[in-house]
């Protein structure tokens, strides 16, 4: 089962606009993940933010999490046609390996 | 850059088949991983090894998958006899552990089983 259910699935934009996508999940966690991956090929670590940050900037990147909520989200500005994607976001618990959810598909239009 | 290294990249077996899959991890970390990935899914893991013991095998089908990392360094799984419902990437991953757990990726294999 996947703890992790990203928001939109699919996100189609224009290069230089910015992109956000959501994270939603389920029950507590020490860090969040969040990972990239192009297409037929491996996952990519972005950035890491643990359950005592809010927010974190690397580059380009924003990402916010909101243990309340149970929710996060990451912020890519300016987008590139080289940041299509599929982004998936992944929890770990302390308990066992990452679990990662279904990912937004994003399409950077040239 | 280190990287985490698979193979092979694509396999085509029959039913009924065995297939074997290998990773060889980055140099240093204890930790590694073995992810079985449906197409527009996020990947799901079938294993985790510690060094050479295995930690987390509950999603693992014991009844036809099986992984081993003898020296505790490369690995390798294996699906004897494969389904059709295997086809899908199959990912390698590995970290440093102990509260270092960002996960560094393998290219993956994709089995496709006809």
């Amino acid at each position: 089962s996947q703890q992790g259910e990203e928001d939109p699935q699919a996100l189609s934009i224009q290069e230089g606009e910015n992109a956000t996508m959501n994270c939603s999940y389920k029950t507590s966690i020490n860090n969040l993940q969040w990972y990239r991956q192009n297409s037929g090929r491996g996952l990519v670590h972005l950035i890491l933010i643990r359950s005592n940050e809010r927010e974190k900037h690397s580059g380009r990147l924003r990402v916010t999490l909101d243990t309340s909520k149970k929710s996060s989200s990451l912020l890519i500005t300016a987008s590139r046609a080289a940041d299509t994607a599929s982004y998936f976001c992944a929890t770990d618990t302390g308990r066992r390996a990452l679990t990662f959810g279904s990912g937004t598909r994003l399409q950077v239009q040239p | 850059e280190a990287e985490v290294a698979q193979s092979p990249r694509y396999k085509i077996t029959e039913k009924s088949q065995a297939v074997a899959f290998w990773c060889d991890p980055i140099s240093g970390h204890a930790t590694l991983y073995w992810y079985r990935q449906i197409l527009g899914q996020g990947p799901e893991l079938l294993v985790q090894f510690q060094d050479e013991s295995v930690v987390d095998d509950s999603q693992l089908p014991k009844d036809r998958f099986s992984a081993e990392r003898l020296k505790g360094v490369d690995s390798t799984l294996k699906i004897q006899p494969a389904e059709l419902g295997d086809s899908a990437m199959y990912l390698c991953a590995s970290s440093f552990g102990q509260g270092r757990n960002e996960q560094y990726f393998g290219p993956g294999t994709r089995l496709t089983v006809t």
